[in-house]
């Protein structure tokens, strides 16, 4: 069974940091890419980052590129989220997700329950 | 970036009955690399549907998605009181795999 745990949200200041962890058990970690999206409160789903499985390439969107570093460890089945100069606009819930093959460009298989971050002062 | 725009935003239906929603690209979706996601209150989005039309594992064959290009579609044949949610599409032929605003679909 796949299964995918966030950890790392909290509250924190605008232009502070946090790393979220995603650990990964139920399937060969590595062959997978994964993603993060995130949901701001009562609003959509935004998709933020992907990385495929060999963590060779990443992608971003607009709104986070710069600030956030996407990034995995194969050795520990763990996705990571980096996220410097936090602003109010990024508060919500990260979902980690793993997609359903190795490269980036494929569906979101299977989603995590969520981590909140909230950015305030 | 491509856009993706659903409509309606809302849709109020009855059980048993069918249910229509669209998405549209501000640009054609290669190779039909677009998916739906399903979300109920409190719980992480669901996949249904990828590559445009094939149903992802454990998905009930009411739901069906159609569509190329820049149209796209998912349709619930008759709807039970558990396919009362959030339904969003995506597109992943091109970063950023942007998603759509979502529809409501409510009693």
């Amino acid at each position: 069974e796949v299964q995918l745990l966030e950890s790392g949200g909290g509250l924190v200041q605008p232009g502070g940091s946090l790393r979220l962890s995603c650990a990964a058990s139920g399937f060969i970690f590595s062959n997978y890419a994964m993603s993060w999206v995130r949901q701001a409160p009562g609003k959509g789903l935004e998709w933020v980052s992907a990385i495929g499985g060999s963590g060779g390439s990443t992608y971003y969107a607009d709104s986070v590129k710069g600030r956030f570093t996407i990034s995995r460890d194969n050795s520990k089945n763990t996705l990571y989220l980096q996220m410097n100069s936090l602003r109010a606009e990024d508060t919500a819930v990260y979902y980690c997700a793993k997609l359903s093959v190795k490269a980036v460009a494929a569906d979101l298989e299977y989603w995590g329950q969520g981590t909140l971050v909230t950015v305030s002062s | 970036e491509i856009v993706l725009t659903q409509s309606p935003g809302t849709l109020s239906l009855s059980p048993g009955e069918r249910a229509t929603l669209s998405c549209r690209a501000s640009r054609s979706v290669s190779s039909s690399y677009l998916a739906w996601y399903q979300q109920k209150p409190g719980q992480a989005p669901r996949l249904l549907v990828f590559g445009a039309s094939s149903r992802a594992t454990g998905i009930p064959d009411r739901f069906s998605g159609g569509g190329s290009g820049t149209d796209f579609t998912l349709t619930i044949s008759r709807l039970e009181p558990e396919d009362f949610a959030v339904y969003y599409c995506q597109q992943y032929g091109s970063s950023p795999y942007t998603f759509g605003q979502g529809t409501k679909l409510e009693i």
